[in-house]
């Protein structure tokens, strides 16, 4: 059975600093998904960036990047020089293989940009 | 393309009564699912379907039924409503593949469902 673990419920951060999030993961599969989402307070679920557990670098996308280390099961996401609009629910989720497409997510952390 | 579409918006239901989320997607996915969130437990998935008349049962399936006849629809039924069953309910889909493929998931805007 997969597991995700986000062990920050809430985090508040100073505008244009950079934000870590974290997401600790366990599976017992070679090969999967991790992705990350944003939930704004409005509801609607934002794909944010996927990492394959094969992928050897490091996933980017703008702002955001993931920071994927597959021995220690993690895969933090960095928002550099966060903005206001960053204020959301942030879930890490992870997808299994061999056509098996549910997301098994974690419990999110909230955070909060101050301006 | 209108994306994952979901109806109604809200819904206020009386404990036993019966009703039926919609939900369709113009993506020719195959995949499709239904997740529950509830505050603190992220979300849960429900129910999913791999293709037209293909359905199985995710983490949380008890009091819900699916039935997909085509592509394009996947509807969450509530057979008795129960105050345990007030959540927001997301239905999503995606193309079916390999967990190396960089395709995500495209979620509806979610159905916000209480049961009095």
């Amino acid at each position: 059975a997969q597991k995700i673990t986000q062990t920050q419920p809430g985090m508040f951060v100073q505008e244009k600093e950079a934000v870590t999030l974290d997401c600790t993961y366990d599976t017992s599969d070679q090969s999967y998904g991790l992705f990350w989402y944003k939930q704004p307070s409005s509801g609607e679920m934002i794909f944010l960036i996927y990492q394959g557990s094969y992928d050897e670098q490091n996933a980017t996308e703008g702002r955001y990047s993931l920071n994927f280390q597959k021995a220690r099961k993690s895969a933090n996401l960095v928002i550099s020089a966060s903005q206001l609009g960053d204020s959301a629910m942030y879930f890490c989720a992870m997808r299994a293989d061999f056509g098996n497409e549910k997301l098994t997510f974690g419990t999110g952390t909230r955070l909060t940009i101050i301006p | 393309n209108a994306g994952v579409t979901q109806t109604p918006k809200f819904q206020v239901l009386k404990t036993g009564q019966s009703m039926t989320l919609q939900c369709a997607q113009d993506m020719n996915h195959e995949y499709m699912s239904w997740y529950r969130q509830d505050p603190g437990m992220g979300l849960r998935l429900i129910h999913y379907s791999v293709g037209a008349g293909i359905t199985d049962q995710g983490e949380v399936p008890n009091g819900y039924n699916v039935s997909r006849s085509t592509t394009e629809d996947f509807p969450l039924r509530l057979l008795s409503a129960a105050p345990s069953q007030t959540s927001v309910y997301f239905c999503a889909s995606s193309y079916l593949g390999r967990a190396q493929a960089s395709y995500e998931q495209y979620f509806g805007p979610g159905t916000r469902l209480t049961v009095t």
